[in-house]
Formats: structure tokens, C-alpha cells, sequence
């Protein structure tokens, strides 16, 4: 059965740095979207992906954040200068990106721990 | 915010069957009902979704009130594997694509 997947699970980093999240989203999709899930809080949504732009951003995702499909399979997270409050779970998800059908089921990957000292 | 109410929690044995309510009153006529979990801190895993009819798929049943208001997810059959937080998710059908999750309810199937 066809997943989305997520590199690395777990990432370290220092304040202040750079970190690139990848995912590689389900091969036919055509829709992306990055959310976060905080220790002990709920899932938050983060932006959603189509058509090499974004669709859709919530308040979470500031000029710290981009995203980027810098080839055919890949779809990538960049936070550019880390805080500590950027210490997350981040989930690439995907759905097939019919024109118009927002009810699209989107497909999960398994995260990335990311951790911020 | 989400726009159901889940109970925080609730215990199932194994083998029987796991009922988890949902209540979403102010749900409108183009929003379907979708159901996800997620175990330990793992992605979030669909289970199954729905606009009005009863649904039915080789992981759960949905089951929806004829006034949409509530619903209902049911595990036919229990295991250990099936403990995980299960989210129940009201979707608009135009406008947005993404979803808003709740605190959802935390199952815990006991052998």
C-alpha cells in the first residue's frame, strides 16, 4: 500500500539553525500539506501545497517558514532559524488533488521528532 | 477550533466492540464527518469518513444520526492494537483543505 514517508525521524538542532524536513508524499498526489503536533497538544495544520504553490497557510507559518518540491518526489519543510518553541512532531501529509474536491482524504507520514536545544 | 466534542477518554475489552461517540451540532449540510487515529505519537491514520449514510470498511463503522448532529465510530472487534487517540474531524466541502484537529478520545483497549 502506497505511504508517505519522512526524513529524518528524529532531528537535534541548535537555536538559531536551519533545518530542512523532507517527506517524500504518495506518488500520484498532487496536494501537500505540513502540520505539527506539540508535546501533549493537538495537531495543528501549517500550510497546504498545490500546483508548486501554497494554497493555504495558517498563523503558525511566519517568514520562518517555507516549503518547497525541489524535484518530482520530494516535498520539503525549512525553518530557517529555529526557537526553541519549534520543538515538534511534523507530519507531511498528502491527498490526490482533485480539482475542487476538498473533501480529499490526506494520507499521513509517520513525522519527524525535530528538537530544539 | 474544532467543531466536535469527544469524551477524553474511554476503556474497551478486548474483543468486544468499541463504540466512540462524536458530537458535532453545528455541523452543515455540505460537511463531512471524518474519523483519524494515532498511535503513540505516530501520524494520524484514517479510518473512514462520511456525509449522511452509514458507512462501512474493513477497519471500522460509521455511524451517523439522521439529523447529522452526532456520530459514532465502532471497532467491531477490539485488540491491544487498536489503544490510540481517535479523532473525530468535521470537513467543509469547499473553501479549505485543511483539517482541525481536536483533543479527540483516548481509547485504551484492555486485555
Amino acid at each position: 500500500e502506497p505511504e508517505v514517508t519522512q526524513t529524518p525521524s528524529h532531528q537535534v538542532t541548535q537555536m538559531g539553525q536551519e533545518v530542512i524536513l523532507r517527506c517524500v508524499p504518495i506518488s500520484n498526489h498532487l496536494y501537500f500539506y505540513w502540520y505539527r503536533q506539540i508535546l501533549g497538544q493537538k495537531v495543528e495544520f501549517l500550510v497546504s501545497f498545490y500546483n508548486n504553490e501554497i494554497s493555504e497557510k495558517s498563523e503558525i507559518f511566519d517568514d520562518q517558514f517555507s516549503v518547497e518540491r525541489p524535484d518530482g518526489s520530494n516535498f520539503t519543510l525549512k525553518i530557517r532559524s529555529t526557537k526553541l518553541e519549534d520543538s515538534a512532531m511534523y507530519f507531511c501529509a498528502s491527498s490526490e488533488g482533485l480539482a475542487g474536491v476538498y473533501q480529499e482524504t490526506q494520507y499521513f507520514g509517520p513525522g519527524t521528532r525535530l528538537l530544539v536545544l | 477550533d474544532a467543531k466536535t466534542t469527544q469524551p477524553t477518554s474511554m476503556d474497551c475489552a478486548e474483543g468486544r466492540a468499541a463504540n466512540l461517540p462524536c458530537n458535532h451540532s453545528t455541523i452543515s449540510g455540505n460537511e463531512y464527518v471524518y474519523w483519524y487515529r494515532q498511535i503513540h505519537s505516530q501520524g494520524p491514520q484514517y479510518i473512514i469518513h462520511g456525509l449522511k449514510n452509514n458507512e462501512t470498511n474493513e477497519m471500522a463503522s460509521l455511524i451517523i444520526t439522521e439529523d447529522r448532529k452526532s456520530s459514532t465510530l465502532i471497532l467491531p472487534h477490539a485488540t491491544l492494537r487498536d489503544t490510540a487517540v481517535y479523532y473525530c474531524i468535521v470537513r467543509p466541502t469547499s473553501g479549505t483543505y485543511k483539517y482541525i484537529f481536536g483533543t479527540g478520545t483516548r481509547l485504551k483497549v484492555l486485555a
